[in-house]
């Protein structure tokens, strides 16, 4: 079955610099990478996803790149805020966006230093 | 509200003991998953229910775990005779069938002494 591993597990930035969040996974036909942020005692929430046909996604200030070749993708976050911080998840999975068949990371810890 | 309601959101038992979840998914979604967070792990897949088709249970850890969804709303996961590393939050999610994204609730946090 699909393997996602996910690094760092702890991150800490200075307000206002970017943080990269990098995931590897190990099923070649994995197409649907959604990325999911967890504030203290709430659910994940999806924040930005990617499909296999595009290289990179864009909102505001997230941004998710996919490299099929190297089966990894990151997870971007320039000008970080306090509201930033948050243990954020990767996930993939070979249904082609349908939310059966993730396979989640184990989260990293997003802290942002005032 | 609109969103995934899970009840209780607090569960302390002793072990041996059985415990109930519950979670109400947003109406209109079609599929229901269950998944387990365990301190300093990912998100654990553990069942997934989509319409009236039988459910997914390949991520269930054991014999003990089970769950049901009735009318295809509302859901129950219960674990049997609980050990101590049962200990962990559960939590619920439900979506619109095909689109990719989860809703996730609170969870539920199970705590077996």
């Amino acid at each position: 079955g699909e393997n996602v591993e996910q690094h760092p597990s702890t991150l800490s930035v200075q307000e206002g610099d970017s943080a990269v969040i990098k995931c590897t996974y190990s099923d070649s036909a994995s197409n649907y990478f959604p990325w999911y942020k967890q504030e203290l005692g709430k659910g994940p929430q999806l924040i930005i996803d990617i499909r296999s046909n595009v290289g990179e996604k864009k909102d505001q200030r997230i941004a998710v790149t996919l490299n099929k070749t190297a089966k990894h993708f990151s997870l971007h976050i320039t000008e970080t805020q306090p509201e930033d911080s948050a243990v954020y998840f990767c996930a993939a999975s070979i249904r082609g966006g349908g939310a059966d068949g993730l396979t989640f990371g184990k989260g990293t810890h997003l802290i942002i230093q005032p | 509200g609109a969103g995934v309601s899970q009840s209780p959101s607090n569960k302390v038992t002793e072990k041996g003991k059985d415990v109930e979840l519950r979670c109400d998914p947003i109406s209109g979604h079609t599929a229901l998953y269950w998944y387990r967070q365990s301190l300093g792990q990912g998100l654990e897949f553990l069942i997934y229910f989509q319409g009236n088709s039988a459910p997914d249970k390949s991520g269930l850890p054991s014999d003990r775990f089970s769950a049901e969804r009735t009318g295809g709303s509302v859901s129950t996961l219960t674990i049997q005779r609980t050990q101590q590393e049962d200990s962990a939050v559960y939590l619920c999610a439900s979506s619109i069938q095909n689109t990719g994204e989860l809703f996730f609730g609170e969870g539920s946090r199970l705590t077996v002494l």
